[in-house]
């Protein structure tokens, strides 16, 4: 059920580009991604609804390819700030299930 | 956003008690809310669903009778860990879904409560 994120961790120096890959085995209807910085709770980043949507947040930005199963996440000109664990997540009826995340360090 | 608050945010408790964490939706009404545990550097696992005015759904290996779950209004959801041991030390997450929003599946996340258990 659980969809599986690459890679496990990145560390990137401030300005440099990451892409997140979230994976499902199963039907996707929406995606959402996460951010979780150390000890507290995942942050809403954003929700794609549809195959081939794109959206936006800041200089984060994502894509949800609905026929492969799979949704990407795009960090440009990486700032400190963006550093913690990214999640995705997807609802399954009417339950709703986390990525295996993808830590990720901006060092200056 | 919609703000979901989680209660205790920390508890420590020895081993056998039973503890008990609120999560509550403040501004919203919850007619589904979520529980989750969060190892050390791993994801969050949904242990169950919570459906208000009626029984939670357990996620298979979720112990229904150690983990128990009462959604008794809409903006409330309990989760009671009893008889409670070392291994069940843990970070637990709580989120609900905000059925009036613009995204129904978006989930709102409590602060979280750190369980330690000597």
């Amino acid at each position: 059920q659980q969809p599986v994120q690459s890679p496990q961790a990145v560390i990137l120096r401030e300005g440099e580009d990451a892409v997140i890959n979230c994976s499902s085995s199963k039907a996707l209807y929406s995606v959402h991604w996460y951010r979780q910085k150390h000890g507290e709770a995942p942050v809403f980043l954003m929700i794609l609804l549809k195959g081939g949507e794109q959206k936006g947040h800041e200089k984060i930005s994502a894509s949800f390819n609905e026929k492969k199963q799979q949704s990407s996440l795009y960090l440009t000109a990486s700032q400190l700030s963006y550093s913690g664990t990214y999640f995705c997540g997807t609802p399954t009826g009417n339950q709703f299930y986390f990525g295996t995340g993808t830590s990720l360090t901006v060092i200056p | 956003g919609a703000v979901v608050s989680q209660h205790p945010s920390r508890v420590i408790c020895k081993s056998g008690t039973s503890v008990k964490i609120e999560c509550r939706s403040l501004d919203f009404q919850a007619t589904t809310m979520f529980w989750y545990r969060q190892f050390p550097k791993q994801s969050l696992m949904l242990m169950a669903t919570s459906n208000e005015g009626s029984k939670a759904t357990y996620e298979q290996g979720v112990e229904k009778d150690k983990f128990l779950i009462n959604h008794a209004s809409l903006t409330l959801s309990t989760l009671t860990v009893t008889s409670a041991h070392p291994e069940d030390s843990s970070f637990y997450i709580c989120s609900a879904r905000d059925p009036s929003g613009a995204f129904t599946d978006t989930q709102y996340f409590g602060p979280g409560t750190r369980l330690t258990v000597l």
